[in-house]
């Protein structure tokens, strides 16, 4: 248990489908982060948010769309996705940089793939 | 910007082994560094890390030591075993981000395979 969950573990959509992923974290952390992976391609972060407000949005398209309601859940909703966005999507939290650098804690991913 | 460059893989080796795989950055500042290992089907987990130079990070066996003067934090263990098999990330953190979320710079990643 990493203290960050992430479900589905795996999902396979269509191109016209919609779906979203969840990510929640009891750690009492103030940050949270959408990464993606795909094979052969380093860490690409997506979107940041800190105390439930947005700060960074990585030229991410618009048929990916975030929702943070609070400081411990976070959601990946997904439309009309391509079959290039099949990847690991990672989710993890943090404290704010203030209170010290103790890195992020990440969540097992969704392995998404669009059919 | 800040940067993370880590050597090319895949490395493999044999069982009880001596690993060492390198890393340097680049930073404005004095970010924290860290290792993070990715197993198989999962997602990546905090090794160990170091706040300060001349820090040493260990555990599990691994250690890395924060060397402010050749901007390294190359990762060492002295016997690898096959369930070390995994991908390695170097990371530091971002200084330019005072206010809000910390924000980690990660290489690319390192996959190393340990055969019995």
């Amino acid at each position: 248990e990493t203290g960050v969950t992430q479900t589905p573990r795996h999902l396979v959509m269509g191109m016209t489908n919609k779906k979203s992923l969840k990510c929640e974290q009891h750690l009492g952390h103030n940050a949270m982060y959408w990464y993606k992976q795909s094979a052969k391609k380093p860490l690409e972060l997506m979107f940041v948010y800190n105390f439930k407000e947005q700060t960074e949005n990585n030229s991410v398209p618009s048929r990916f769309s975030p929702e943070c309601p609070n400081s411990s859940h976070l959601f990946l909703h997904l439309h009309t996705l391509q079959p290039e966005d099949s990847a690991l999507y990672l989710c993890a939290s943090s404290q704010e940089f203030r209170r010290g650098q103790q890195g992020y804690t990440f969540g097992s991913g969704t392995r998404l793939t669009v059919v | 910007g800040d940067s993370v460059t880590q050597m090319e893989g895949p490395v493999t080796l044999s069982e009880e082994a001596f690993l060492t795989i390198n890393c340097t950055y680049t930073a404005t500042g004095y970010p924290s560094l860290f290792w993070y290992v990715q197993y198989p089907g999962e997602g990546l987990q905090l090794l160990l890390k170091a706040t300060k130079a001349d820090d040493k990070g260990s555990n599990k066996g691994f250690e890395a030591t924060y060397r402010k003067e050749t901007t390294s934090f190359h990762l060492e263990k002295g016997s690898v075993q096959v369930s070390d098999s995994a991908v390695y990330f170097c990371a530091l953190s971002d200084q330019t981000g005072i206010q809000g979320a910390q924000k980690l710079v990660f290489g690319q990643g390192t996959r190393l395979t340990i055969n019995p």
